[in-house]
């Protein structure tokens, strides 16, 4: 069985600093999605990378695809509040069916 | 331009009662997906459906729960019978194609059944 397993499960840092969240895997994935999800509402899709060692960029985050495919990180440069929410990651295993993480719940204080 | 939209946003339930809960995919997908998410748990596959088929079931127990897309109208997630162990948020996500390494899912918002 693929499982994805993020770390950490919580996070709660204050305004303006930095933060990674991590996901691995023993497994080896074609893809890895990042999703952000807030409270009472559905995941939205970050980035999609697929290719290994693959950096990605998106504004203040960095997104990382590990070289054997099968890990991730997520990296926030001077976090902000509106960085609050449960992000997921979620791989696109052997038959390309998707399992995601359980996800890091991340706290950003003012 | 309509996302994926999902309804009811709330239901509750008694034991024993049955829960229907409805997806309509955005314009122009035929793939949908629907997913159960526990409290501080991820998202977990329960049944991958195309017009009037079922793709994958794997996900889905296999009593009670039931869902379908027909050529018309939304899809339908369909839970006979239900026990306080179903209370959770059900997603739904579609795709214009097979949702794999390339093609992006665009979920609901989700409905959060109560079993009481």
């Amino acid at each position: 069985t693929q499982l994805l397993e993020q770390s950490p499960q919580f996070l709660s840092i204050q305004e303006g600093e930095n933060l990674t969240v991590y996901c691995n895997s023993s497994s080896v994935f074609s893809s890895l999605q990042w999703y952000r999800q807030e409270p009472g509402e559905g995941p939205v899709l970050l980035v999609t990378v697929v290719t290994g060692g693959e950096v990605k960029k998106l504004k203040r985050l960095t997104f990382q695809f590990g070289d054997a495919r099968k890990d991730s990180s997520l990296h926030i440069t001077a976090a902000q509040p509106g960085d609050t929410g449960l992000y997921l990651c979620a791989g696109a295993g052997r038959d390309d069916k998707i399992i995601f993480g359980k996800g890091t719940r991340l706290h950003i204080l003012p | 331009n309509a996302g994926v939209m999902q309804n009811p946003r709330h239901l509750v339930r008694r034991r024993g009662q049955e829960a229907r809960l409805r997806c309509s995919p955005m314009k122009g997908h035929s793939h949908v997906y629907w997913y159960r998410q526990l409290p501080e748990e991820g998202l977990k596959f329960m049944v991958y459906l195309q017009k009037e088929n079922i793709i994958d079931e794997s996900g889905m127990p296999k009593e009670r729960f039931s869902a379908e897309f027909p050529k018309e109208g939304p899809s339908i997630l369909r839970i006979q019978q239900v026990v306080r162990g179903d209370s959770a948020a059900y997603f739904c996500a579609s795709s214009n194609s097979r949702a794999h390494s390339y093609n992006e899912q665009f979920f609901g918002p989700g409905t959060r059944l109560t079993v009481l």
